[in-house]
């Protein structure tokens, strides 16, 4: 799947850190979302933006903050994270203005990231 | 929210052999996706199914939507090494409030041995 590119593809970063993840889609699409995948949990939704507008945001710390300049670009702002934040963070995106959208999320290869 | 259970958590199968993975839901199902996932990858997009009793087929590998049941099955035909991976299913409650808010089961982890 080379539609959606995610960068880095890994990150250790210390507690006082300030990083940020970027996603990219040359999908064309509108919607876009940043997901958690942690060990032996089913992946967990983070954040949902819809032509540039967030429109979900899944109780999430905020020491993650989310960032949609256009509809092709994504990032997540990084600031003391904790250690339970180490995971593989996916960004997808989709064609889809609603409910009869009906259109599959593409992921990208996402970011690996280790919290020291 | 709603709740997917996937069926098994993992399974070794012999190349060659036949494989099922089962995805039930805790609620009514309207859009069931089915993803592979290699470990530290993103997902593959496979199939979706929308409508109850809509079977999709791509190349060996079938997947099924049980309205009723709230159940989807995906089947795996003659399975060949490149089959190996992380098979996750995801749904969208329609509605509203849930628009974009896929909700995704923990995945079943095959293996294929030559």
């Amino acid at each position: 799947e080379t539609g959606v590119t995610q960068t880095p593809r890994h990150l250790v970063m210390g507690m006082t850190n300030k990083k940020s993840l970027k996603c990219e889609q040359h999908l064309g699409h509108n919607a876009m979302y940043w997901y958690k995948q942690s060990a032996k949990k089913p992946l967990e939704l983070m954040f949902v933006y819809n032509f540039k507008e967030q429109t979900e945001n899944n109780s999430v710390p905020s020491r993650f903050s989310p960032e949609c300049p256009n509809s092709s670009h994504l990032f997540l702002h990084l600031h003391t994270l904790q250690p339970e934040d180490s995971a593989l963070y996916l960004c997808a995106s989709s064609h889809g203005t609603g409910l009869n959208s009906n259109q599959p999320q593409h992921f990208g290869d996402g970011t690996r990231l280790s919290i020291l | 929210s709603q709740e997917l259970e996937q069926s098994p958590q993992s399974l070794i199968v012999q190349e060659g052999k036949n494989l099922t993975i089962n995805c039930t839901s805790s609620k009514t199902l309207y859009g069931l996706y089915w993803y592979k996932q290699k470990y530290g990858e993103g997902l593959i997009f496979l199939m979706m199914l929308q409508k109850g009793g809509e079977e999709k087929s791509h190349e060996k590998i079938t997947a099924k939507l049980d309205e009723k049941k709230q159940q989807s099955s995906l089947h795996i035909t003659a399975s060949q090494p490149s089959h190996a991976g992380i098979y996750l299913c995801g749904a969208d409650g329609r509605s509203t409030d849930s628009w974009g808010k896929l909700q995704f089961g923990a995945g079943t982890q095959v293996v294929v041995t030559p």
